[in-house]
């Protein structure tokens, strides 16, 4: 089965670079979330859209945007990145249908020097 | 505010025990909750879901309960088997909301053969 498919799997910029990220949902899935996960931490919430309009914002820092396309696919960007976003970042998809299950993606390991 | 937390950050078993991996949460209108499991660098992966108006559910070898009263969430895992080490996250989802999951700290899972 289809699943979320994520790129690049591994990014290294240096401090002050910019980054983007992006998501493709499980097809027919027209919601998209974003998730931050540091070491040993857990995944925290940054942003979500749904029929390409955001529907929930997170802890997303201000350098940070996001949006959905017209295919339902997703992107996020992250601009002067810091040491402190180096980082998992998880795309997970869900039909909105109010299941509450969200789909993962393999993540995209960011690392900032 | 909306928090999910764990008692325990680690937890080892011996190969054939069952495994009891607890969560607390804080927000009573949260109305679903789910239990992911992460293998290293890897997305969360669905494991059970149970909705607020249920207070057990059983998989295969898996069985969430929920305690509404104390606002508690449990795992089992039955037979724990090597290919179960993990960390676990539970998460929720409020009422009403984007489907957004809030997760907990992890649960670090390791089975001993």
């Amino acid at each position: 089965a289809a699943g979320v498919i994520q790129s690049p799997r591994h990014l290294i910029k240096e401090k002050r670079e910019t980054a983007t990220l992006k998501c493709y949902p499980i097809p027919r899935h027209d919601t998209v979330y974003w998730y931050q996960q540091g070491p040993g931490q857990d995944p925290q919430f940054l942003i979500s859209f749904y029929e390409k309009m955001q529907s929930d914002k997170g802890s997303i820092p201000d350098r940070f945007s996001a949006q959905q396309f017209s295919d339902y696919h997703s992107e996020l960007n992250m601009s002067s990145l810091e040491l402190g976003d180096s980082a998992l970042y998880f795309c997970a998809s869900s039909l909105g249908t109010g299941t509450g299950e969200l789909f993962f993606g393999e993540g995209s390991r960011l690392t900032v020097l | 505010g909306e928090s999910v937390g764990l008692h325990l950050p680690t937890l080892s078993v011996q190969e054939g025990d069952n495994s009891i991996i607890n969560c607390a949460y804080s927000n009573s209108a949260s109305d679903y909750f789910i239990w992911y499991k992460q293998e290293s660098g890897k997305g969360p992966q669905f494991i059970i879901d149970i909705r607020s108006n249920m207070d057990k559910r059983q998989g295969q070898r898996v069985t969430v309960l929920l305690n509404k009263t104390v606002k508690h969430l449990s795992l089992q895992i039955a037979a724990t088997q090597p290919g179960d080490s993990a960390v676990y996250f539970c998460a929720e989802n409020i009422a009403g909301g984007s489907e957004k999951l809030v997760f907990g700290k992890g649960t670090k899972l390791t089975v001993n053969p």
